[in-house]
């Protein structure tokens, strides 16, 4: 099982639709949890962070559910240019590191 | 001017033979990564230094050396490059902070192909 898993998609979606993306990581020690963006051929830079109570940031909602393991992003009013790679990126404690694991991706792509 | 850059952007090179990439910075940031990208997978950490004294090595470092030249620079060698080392190479660097917030950015990546 990989630590950090991700439905790959493509999620293909209206301008304007509302689209939600899931995560789940088994290493429950996990206590940073944070959404990055790839476009195609580019580097992941960070969307947000994932705290407890959930946050948000305009269109995007990030949520975490710690007992299952779980954390969600939402994107509301989809706009063209949010046509990406949503990564989901979990850390892993070791000694005095916290490792990021990055799971394979969910593909978006938003038409008009 | 971008903060973190890589190169070369693309190599195609031939088994056997050792190359190097390289990656220099301009955040200031002591902590630098390398990581491969290959497709439907994660990115994939080769090596991680925390300062220019400082190298760990990471889930994937096999076929691989670092050398830490200075805070600024981190550069990656394939000793002898095989096939399956044909993928998208990615430098970052982070601050050390708060770690359990440490943002990483990203190098633009190099595509290398191994023949």
């Amino acid at each position: 099982r990989k630590e950090v898993e991700q439905d790959p998609g493509p999620f293909n979606v209206p301008e304007g639709a509302t689209v939600a993306f899931n995560c789940t990581y088994s290493n429950s020690a996990s206590q940073s949890f944070f959404w990055y963006r790839q476009d195609c051929r580019k580097e992941p830079k960070l969307l947000m962070s994932v705290y407890s109570s959930g946050n948000e940031d305009g269109r995007f909602t990030a949520q975490l559910n710690r007992a299952s393991q779980y954390i969600s992003l939402l994107i509301r009013d989809s706009k063209l240019s949010d046509s990406a790679t949503y990564l989901c990126v979990v850390n892993r404690p070791s000694g005095g590191y916290n490792k990021l694991i990055f799971g394979a991706g969910t593909r978006l792509a938003v038409h008009p | 001017d971008a903060d973190v850059t890589q190169t070369p952007r693309n190599r195609i090179t031939k088994t056997g033979k050792r190359i190097m990439l390289e990656c220099s910075q301009t955040k200031g940031h002591d902590r630098m990564y390398w990581y491969r990208q290959d497709p439907g997978l994660g990115l994939q950490l080769i090596y991680y230094s925390f300062d220019v004294k400082d190298i760990n090595k990471g889930e994937i470092s096999d076929g691989y050396s670092v050398s830490r030249q200075a805070q600024a620079k981190f550069s990656l060698s394939l000793e002898s490059a095989i096939p399956n080392q044909t993928a998208l190479y990615f430098c970052a660097t982070s601050e050390t902070g708060t770690a359990n917030q440490e943002t990483q950015y990203f190098g633009p990546g190099t595509r290398l192909l191994v023949l």
